[in-house]
């Protein structure tokens, strides 16, 4: 069974950093197209991040230059580090398998940046 | 792209058929457009694929159809999990974007 468990949700001041992960089972991160998905509180739907093989990385424009998304095929884990986090940046972070389609969606890690 | 969904909201009773709609700003080629179904508190699920094609488990009583900028996501009778919030997605071009969200919600 296809599972993603995200942790390392918090509270964190702006200008902080943090570092998201996600745990999957049931298959290998190492040959699937691994997302990070963001929502906002009470609104919508924000794609974030993709790493896909030899670890090839795209972001949204309004992350670029500030998160990156990386993997350990070792853990079967994929990472999404935030720096210079802002206000806007507190949403659920979900984490997500696919191109494009994502088939499979982990519980989320809330993540608030507040002072 | 832009998708633009309405209504915004969806008064109906148990049973009844739910029509929403997904206008993209530009066409999305292939039919690259997917539905998922976010039901309070949990996360997003896929329902729909290449504007027509159902996820695994999802039964047939929801259909997406549709082409070019025009898409429709159609559930036949409501059923209690039903009532949510639905998001079409194009993944024609990078970023990856998603509708605004219609919630479908108990009359």
């Amino acid at each position: 069974e296809v599972q993603l468990v995200e942790s390392g949700g918090g509270l964190i001041h702006p200008g902080g950093s943090l570092r998201l992960s996600c745990a999957a089972s049931g298959f290998s991160v190492s040959i699937h197209y691994m997302n990070w998905v963001r929502q906002a509180p009470g609104k919508g739907l924000e794609w974030v991040s993709v790493i896909y093989s030899g670890d090839t990385t795209y972001y949204a424009d309004s992350v670029k230059g500030r998160f990156a998304i990386s993997r350990d095929t070792s853990k079967n884990t994929v990472y999404l580090h935030m720096n210079s986090l802002r206000a806007d940046d507190t949403a659920v972070y979900y984490c997500a398998r696919g191109w494009g389609i994502f088939d499979h969606w982990g519980q989320g890690a809330r993540v608030t940046v507040s002072s | 792209i832009v998708l633009t969904q309405s209504p915004g909201t969806l008064s109906l009773s148990p049973g009844e058929r739910a029509t929403l709609s997904c206008r993209a700003s530009q066409t999305v080629s292939n039919d690259y457009l997917a539905w998922y179904r976010q039901n309070p508190g949990q996360a997003p699920r896929l329902l729909i694929d290449g504007a027509s094609n159902r996820a695994t488990g999802i039964p047939d009583r929801i259909s997406g159809s549709g082409s070019g900028t025009d898409f429709t996501l159609t559930i036949s009778r409501l059923e209690p999990e039903d009532f949510a919030v639905y998001y079409c997605q194009q993944y024609v071009t990078s970023p990856w974007t998603f509708g605004q969200g219609t919630k479908v919600e108990i009359k």
